[in-house]
């Protein structure tokens, strides 16, 4: 079974640059979540969709911050524009479990450094 | 804060050591989980262990659970380098949405 892809894996950028995230779920996991991992800290989620709609997007910074799920499979999210405190790890995860309390199925994620 | 708090913050053993470390949470959770999070493969799911659960056991792994201190352990017996890792636990104060800990970072030496 293939695992939850992500791209870039990396990425470095100037502040107040714009940059997105891809993300492609394991396939018929209609639950996925968007974590920002600073470094030293556990994984904080940002959004997480229930096929293409919104389940939870409290913590995300919503001035700079957007994402979406179109069709209920890939999602992107984009950061603009992006701060030196926006630089962290950021996790894709997907999961069977309707509710977002069960297992979670995480991609590699995609290293950001804003200089 | 976060809701659920690792303790400690870093361990080093030796191999063939058992490693305990535990996580406090705040409010009422349905289930909590432990996680593993390596440089070669990323965050991975080890155990789910529900409310109504005092001890879940997976290989080498054994996870208690105890609602009325709202606390929980995981054990890591005869550790082996390749368990050098950060290990996270993740409960559902919500009911639906994981909240991570600030994570245990564990060195075994060889």
């Amino acid at each position: 079974e293939a695992g939850v892809a992500q791209s870039p894996r990396y990425k470095i950028i100037e502040k107040r640059q714009s940059v997105a995230f891809w993300c492609n779920p394991i396939s018929g996991h209609a639950t996925l979540y968007w974590y920002q991992q600073i470094l030293g800290q556990g994984p904080k989620l940002l959004i997480q969709f229930q096929n293409n709609g919104v389940v939870d997007d409290s913590q995300l910074p919503k001035d700079r911050f957007s994402a979406e799920r179109l069709k209920g499979v890939d999602s992107t999210l984009k950061i603009q524009p992006a701060k030196l405190e926006d630089s962290a790890v950021y996790l894709c995860a997907s999961s069977l479990d309707l509710s977002g309390a069960g297992e979670q199925y995480f991609g590699p994620g995609t290293r950001l450094t804003v200089t | 804060s976060q809701q659920g708090e690792e303790d400690p913050q870093a361990l080093s053993i030796q191999e063939g050591e058992n490693a305990t470390m535990n996580c406090s949470y705040k409010t009422s959770i349905n289930n909590l989980q432990w996680y593993r999070q390596n440089s070669g493969r990323g965050l991975v799911h080890l155990i789910l262990i529900r409310s109504n659960e005092r001890e879940k056991h997976s290989g080498r792994l054994r996870v208690t659970l105890d609602t009325s201190k709202k606390s929980s352990s995981l054990l890591i017996t005869a550790s082996r380098a390749a368990d050098t890792a950060s290990y996270f636990c993740a409960t559902d104060p919500a009911g639906n949405m994981l909240t991570f800990g600030g994570g245990t970072r564990l060195m075994v030496k060889p």
